[in-house]
């Protein structure tokens, strides 16, 4: 059965940074795409970006460019988020979630997401 | 960009059907057949529910049904059951970027 089992709690201070690592089992890891979803505490869904874990391209929503940077390892099956100059509204529950196939035009794309880790929280607090 | 537009509440009684609305626009919703809605209880990730507007994925109670109109896509759930109480987001193919589009989720509470 597929699973996607993340690392543990993270608490930081400001300025610092997080790598949340996501480990996949039960299917061919190079196989789908994996993307990064935040929710702060009571707040909708956030996309963070996406990378293939076969080529190790990646695609990060704007507001995350320069401070996101997703990789994998496909000997661990693992896909990491790494975020850095951390800030307090940084503070969320942060999923990886498997891509099962997508659908993209030139300017646009449909995804959907049909496994999810458990979440890791990364709290951000002096 | 903007996120689709939901209800931020609905609620019903057991045994009732509701429906959550998800607006968008031609560049997104009423573009193409791509739309999908997640179930999230408390302290729970995203589950998803449907895809591409229509389909169930296996193990997913056949209540629960999507359609769309023009630039609005719609999730019924039927029989209401104190378990479908949780949140629900929407979430859509978009023109304007390659990255995703989710709406700003609605809260359905089952009285």
């Amino acid at each position: 059965q597929v699973q996607l089992v993340q690392s543990g709690a993270e608490v930081k201070k400001p300025g610092a940074s997080v790598k949340v690592s996501c480990k996949a089992s039960g299917y061919t890891f190079t196989g789908y795409y994996m993307h990064w979803v935040r929710q702060a505490p009571g707040q909708g869904l956030e996309w963070m970006g996406w990378i293939n874990p076969n080529s190790g391209g990646t695609n990060y929503a704007q507001k995350f460019q320069g401070r996101v940077t997703m990789t994998r390892d496909t000997s661990i099956s693992t896909a990491y988020m790494e975020l850095r100059s951390l800030r307090s509204d940084d503070t969320a529950m942060y999923y990886c979630a498997r891509d099962p196939g997508h659908y993209c035009t030139s300017t646009g794309c449909y995804w959907s997401f049909d496994f999810w880790g458990q979440g890791t929280l990364v709290t951000v607090s002096s | 960009q903007s996120a689709l537009t939901q209800p931020a509440s609905v609620s019903g009684s057991p045994g009732q059907s509701i429906t959550i609305s998800c607006t968008g626009t031609s560049s997104d919703v009423g573009g193409y057949n791509y739309v999908c809605w997640y179930q999230q209880h408390p302290g729970k990730a995203p589950k998803l529910m449907i895809y591409e507007v229509t389909n169930r994925p296996s193990g997913v109670s056949s209540r629960f049904s999507g359609s769309k109109s023009g630039n609005t896509a719609s999730l019924t759930i039927s029989g209401l059951q104190a378990e479908d109480e949780a949140d629900y987001y929407c979430s859509s193919y978009t023109s304007r970027s390659t990255g995703v589009l989710f709406g700003g989720g609605t809260k359905l509470t089952v009285l």
